[in-house]
């Protein structure tokens, strides 16, 4: 069954801190794989586009890594701000999107 | 605008009765997506407009779903004798050439 599972669930760190997102999935085939950023009450925003030979992706302050042997990617936060606070969501594409439940990150002054 | 803008922003309706939302995509993107997300879950597919294709309606949970996409502009989705189950946030996207998806604020749909 095609699965994509967020860990942790929610998060709370200090502003300025780093933090760590992890996503592990069992797709197959796998065609991509994508973070999204979802503001409470927005839709989602396209971070990065990973494909099957990409290990890291950056997108400013976002980093994302892939391990397509493990079956797993992390998205990477440097120096949080206040207005990373938000859901962020690990999506893999096999042909049609599936979608993690998301981790719910929180960042405090 | 340059975004996916989708109306009404918030529904309240009651059991049973017919809604009815829209979804207005980005100029020029040939595919649509309808997605629904409920409290704690993650995104769920329910239907996907490619150009003048016949539309992948895989995910609609039920009969009472249908959607309706007029060439590569508007769309609307039609949910028939609203359940409260179906209370969620129902989300359009969009996309041209490229990978990415551009998704649409929302709609926030609560059945009482």
């Amino acid at each position: 069954k095609n699965q994509v599972e967020q860990s942790p669930q929610s998060l709370i760190i200090l502003e300025g801190k780093n933090c760590t997102l992890q996503c592990n999935y069992t797709v197959s085939p796998f065609s991509n794989l994508r973070w999204y950023k979802q503001d409470t009450g927005r839709g989602p925003v396209s971070l990065t586009i990973m494909t099957f030979s990409e290990n890291t992706k950056s997108n400013g302050r976002y980093t994302a890594t892939l391990d397509a042997d493990t079956k797993q990617s992390s998205l990477h936060i440097t120096a949080s701000q206040l207005s990373d606070s938000a859901s962020y969501i690990c999506v893999v594409k096999p042909d049609k999107l599936i979608f993690g439940t998301g981790t719910r990150l929180q960042v405090f002054p | 605008g340059a975004g996916v803008s989708q109306s009404p922003s918030n529904k309240v309706t009651e059991k049973g009765k017919d809604v009815e939302l829209r979804c207005d995509p980005i100029s020029g993107h040939t595919a649509l997506y309808w997605y629904r997300q409920s409290l704690g879950q993650g995104l769920e597919f329910l239907i996907y407009f490619q150009g003048n294709s016949a539309p992948d309606k895989s995910g609609l949970p039920s009969d009472r779903f249908s959607a309706e996409r007029t060439g590569e502009s508007v769309s609307t989705l039609t949910i028939q004798r609203t359940q409260q189950e179906d209370s969620a946030v129902y989300l359009c996207a969009s996309k041209g050439l490229a990978e990415t998806q551009y998704f649409g604020p929302g709609t926030r749909l609560l059945v009482l």
